[in-house]
């Protein structure tokens, strides 16, 4: 997975209880995303950065913070998580925006009960 | 929106036939990806083809880029049981995040 890691790999929480996924590449990648996929949705973008400190939002950051103090992590946070944002959560990384490739994570999967 | 949209949603074939998947997408683009994932694991990249590009090959993958039309074609020939997994498009504009499709289940039966 191109040097990326996601932890955790699994979560069960409570709705209301806050959350942060961690995302660590060893790439030097400028550029990191997270992405959330559901079934019948696909892939879509919540939030991605693009260098230390500077981060922007995707089409469904609603209910979602990140931070990124250090080139290689990236953090998801759920403030207070409900049961709509259960879901399977990817990271990915690239070395530019637009054309270049990105490469993903291996996910995390999230349960809000 | 730019998302593509993938055609068909599921397909299942016999081992060692072809598989045709196509991307329909609405504003002009700079490029269009494609990657793969299995099942349980996160996407990998497969090919990308320019806006300015028609066709492009890698082993056994084709992919054809129709701007009039605005999609693109994703051919696996030879298709092996390997190969089942989801397939997505995803295309850009120039220094904008990627926008992915929904995909394609392909199912290769021994």
């Amino acid at each position: 997975d191109a040097g990326i890691t996601q932890s955790p790999r699994h979560k069960v929480t409570e709705t209301g209880t806050p959350v942060t996924l961690r995302c660590h590449q060893t790439e030097n990648h400028r550029y990191m995303y997270w992405y959330r996929q559901d079934p019948g949705h696909g892939l879509r973008l919540i939030h991605y950065s693009y260098g230390v400190k500077d981060t922007d939002k995707g089409e469904v950051s609603d209910g979602y913070s990140v931070s990124r103090s250090k080139t290689e992590d990236f953090l998801l946070t759920l403030e207070s998580a409900t049961s709509s944002q259960t879901s399977v959560y990817f990271c990915a990384i690239s070395d530019g925006q637009g054309g270049p490739v990105q490469y993903f994570g291996p996910g995390t999967r999230l349960t809000v009960t | 929106s730019q998302q593509g949209e993938e055609d068909p949603q599921a397909l299942s074939i016999q081992e060692g036939e072809n598989a045709t998947m196509n991307c329909s997408y609405k504003t002009s683009i700079n490029n269009l990806q494609w990657y793969r994932q299995n099942s349980g694991r996160g996407l990998v990249h497969l090919i990308l083809i320019r806006s300015n590009e028609r066709e492009k090959h890698s082993g056994r993958l084709r992919v054809t880029l129709d701007t009039s039309k605005k999609s693109s074609s994703l051919l696996i020939t030879a298709s092996r049981a390997a190969d089942t997994a989801s397939y997505f498009c995803a295309t850009d504009k120039r220094n904008t995040p990627l926008v992915f499709g929904k995909g394609t289940r392909l199912s290769v039966i021994a």
